[in-house]
């Protein structure tokens, strides 16, 4: 089944502890991005690629980092957690090189930051 | 930079049509989305309409493209409670898609 994952689904942790949250697509896609996802705001990207070894800066990507070092995996890095990236997630990829085609999303990570 | 706005919330009768209304402000937008975000799940998507195109119909759903007024619109006729979701109107400008907050879709009984 074509489709993209996330992990962990949800995550408490507190503030300065370093995660890791994994995105992987089964679909060849070039195009991997990052959103966050909060009340009012609407989506708000945080990283992209358009294609391995290839990332740039979404709208919000301070306290962020991403890697794409195989096709099929654009994982989530934050360094040092604080409490205002407590936030829902969701990776997204697309068959396009510029993102412009349809993008199939991830179910989702909510993170909470004590 | 470019912004896309919505409602936050709508609430319409089961039967009744539902129209979101959303404006944006990029004009070179090549493309316009409809999202669909049921509870707890990911986004998925419902339509998309070309710019050079004014209308787009797809079953129950309508999509309404006003590039002068740079206004879009996505009709549900005969809504159900199986259409209760968060809606999300994007454009696409400089390789990014530019996300709207999302309109509620209430459904009364």
């Amino acid at each position: 089944e074509a489709q993209v994952t996330q992990n962990p689904r949800y995550l408490i942790t507190v503030t300065g502890k370093k995660l890791t949250v994994t995105c992987s697509q089964n679909m060849n896609h070039e195009y991997m991005s990052w959103y966050r996802q909060d009340p009012g705001l609407g989506l708000r990207q945080i990283y992209y690629s358009m294609n391995v070894e290839v990332t740039d800066k979404g709208d919000v990507p301070e306290g962020y980092k991403v890697s794409r070092k195989e096709k099929r995996n654009f994982p989530l890095i934050l360094e040092s957690p604080s409490p205002n990236q407590t936030s829902l997630y969701f990776c997204a990829s697309s068959p396009a090189t510029r993102g412009a085609d349809t993008q199939y999303f991830g179910p989702g990570t909510r993170l909470t930051v004590l | 930079g470019e912004d896309v706005e919505q409602s936050l919330f709508l609430s319409v009768r089961e039967g009744d049509s539902s129209v979101i209304n959303c404006t944006y402000t990029d004009s070179s937008s090549t493309y316009l989305y409809w999202y669909k975000q049921e509870p707890g799940a990911g986004l998925q998507l419902l339509t998309y309409i070309f710019s050079n195109m004014d209308m787009k119909q797809d079953q129950r759903l309508t999509v309404l493209l006003n590039k002068k007024d740079k206004h879009l619109s996505l009709r549900i006729a005969d809504t159900q409670t199986g259409d209760s979701a968060i809606y999300f109107c994007a454009e696409y400008s400089n390789y990014q898609l530019i996300w709207g907050a999302g309109t509620k879709l209430i459904i009364k009984p």
